[in-house]
């Protein structure tokens, strides 16, 4: 069955450093998320991204965060200056272009930034 | 906009005893209504979907939910507890816009299993 994948499954950075979360997501799909979850906190929804370019974002995401697809299969979030809050769970989804709402979002393991 | 609300951060049922997680939703719009499970050290896993068909909705591992409108609920049931339920359980809702249909997820009701 085919299924997102994230890499790396943990990422410890030092505060101020750029970091990239990498996914690849399932091969016919066709809209692009992440999300983060911090320790003990519900999922929180960061951007979403449909044909090369961002459909929607959340006041999370400002601009120390950008997404991109490089070479239609990566998919990459990468946070330029990372601050301690921005240690989390993150979670790429990726969905079918199924039209309105029947579509499902398929999630990936997760990448554990920890910023120290 | 849509939001979730879900009752009970803690449940514990005995085995093979009655699961049900409370999730109740708000939305300006026809939502689309989902439950994941988040099992230790691992991604969402999909249990079930409603998005307007039938009001109860099978999933996997035995679970249920019903949608009701009158009660802007969608409580997730299992009949009989398993040790291998023991997870995270998330109610998420969706809109019904084009293109951009991002999930708004419920705080979460993590599950234990009594032996």
């Amino acid at each position: 069955e085919p299924e997102v994948t994230q890499t790396p499954s943990h990422q410890v950075t030092q505060m101020g450093q750029e970091v990239i979360l990498r996914c690849v997501p399932i091969s016919n799909h066709l809209y692009f998320y992440w999300y983060r979850q911090i320790l003990g906190q519900k999922v929180e929804f960061l951007v979403s991204f449909y044909n090369n370019e961002i459909s929607e974002k959340s006041e999370i995401f400002d601009d120390q965060f950008s997404v991109e697809r490089p070479d239609g299969s990566n998919f990459t979030l990468k946070i330029r200056s990372t601050k301690l809050e921005d240690s989390a769970m993150y979670f790429c989804a990726s969905r079918g272009g199924g039209g309105l709402g029947t579509d499902t979002q398929y999630f990936g393991p997760g990448t554990r930034l920890t910023v120290l | 906009a849509q939001s979730v609300t879900q009752l009970g951060s803690h449940v514990s049922v005995s085995e093979g005893a009655l699961v049900l997680l409370r999730c109740n939703y708000s939305s300006s719009v026809p939502p689309y209504l989902f439950w994941y499970v988040q099992y230790p050290n691992q991604g969402l896993q999909l249990l079930l979907k409603y998005t307007s068909a039938a009001t109860l909705v099978k999933g996997i591992n035995g679970f249920e939910a019903e949608f009701k409108k009158s009660e802007t609920s969608f409580h997730l049931t299992k009949p009989s507890a398993h040790m291998s339920d023991a997870a995270e359980y998330f109610c998420a809702v969706s809109g019904s816009n084009f293109g951009n249909e991002k999930l708004t997820f419920g705080t979460g009701t993590r599950l234990t299993i009594i032996p």
